[in-house]
């Protein structure tokens, strides 16, 4: 079944320190690729997403993502994480074509930060 | 400011209270869809539309109703709630389907539901 992985439900970094968030899908075919962020109360906000081209594709926020075809991932990197980076990150994708239109999720990491 | 608003933000029901939660676009957008989030699982497509009067189940539509009167507005109807439908909802909305040219997909603030 098609289906999009993030491994690691909740993930604590201190303040300073590199992230990186691991997002792995099962489709047979490449699809869109998207990562959304979550702020406590608030909706999802698009911090980057990739659809052909450049594999490493720069975000908001100093957020990049790399697309490997080899190993089906698109995992989230940030070189120096911040306080407010503290949120729940989603991991979405869409296959071309898709009529229906819908991201698929994967359940979601949160991100807690240390000072 | 382009956004997608939701009302209410917040809402506590029993159990057969028929309910209505708006969305509303002001972008222009033709697809608008609604997700349900629930932990664990991410978020869930419950049902979406391509255009006005063009209306299609996603993945969990049982118990909603929707309607695509304007091409603003994309109402989720809970004819008889229950207990289970408790959880968080959005509504989003792109120019096209994702699938086009991964068309970015705008999300509300959500909906928090609880069904007693």
């Amino acid at each position: 079944a098609q289906s999009v992985t993030q491994p690691d439900i909740h993930i604590t970094v201190s303040e300073g320190a590199s992230l990186e968030l691991r997002c792995n899908y099962s489709y047979g075919a490449t699809p869109y690729l998207f990562w959304y962020v979550q702020s406590p109360g608030q909706g999802l906000q698009l911090l980057l997403k990739y659809f052909s081209g450049d594999t490493l594709v720069q975000g908001i926020k100093g957020f990049e993502a790399e697309f490997k075809r080899s190993q089906s991932s698109f995992n989230l990197r940030k070189p120096s994480v911040h306080w407010s980076d503290a949120a729940e990150y989603f991991c979405a994708v869409t296959l071309i074509y898709n009529q229906g239109g819908k991201l698929i999720f994967g359940q979601g990491t949160e991100l807690s930060v240390k000072p | 400011e382009a956004q997608v608003t939701q009302n209410p933000r917040y809402l506590i029901t029993v159990t057969g209270k028929k309910l209505t939660v708006t969305c509303s676009q002001n972008m222009n957008h033709e697809y608008m869809s609604w997700y349900r989030q629930d932990p664990g699982l991410g978020l869930r497509q419950i049902y979406y539309s391509m255009n006005v009067e063009v209306t299609d189940k996603g993945d969990v539509p049982e118990g909603y109703k929707v309607s695509r009167k304007e091409k603003r507005n994309f109402p989720l109807i809970l004819e008889s709630p229950s207990p289970n439908q408790t959880s968080l909802y959005f509504c989003a909305s792109s120019l096209r389907t994702s699938g086009n040219r991964g068309e970015t997909q705008y999300f509300g603030p959500g909906t928090r539901l609880l069904v007693l």
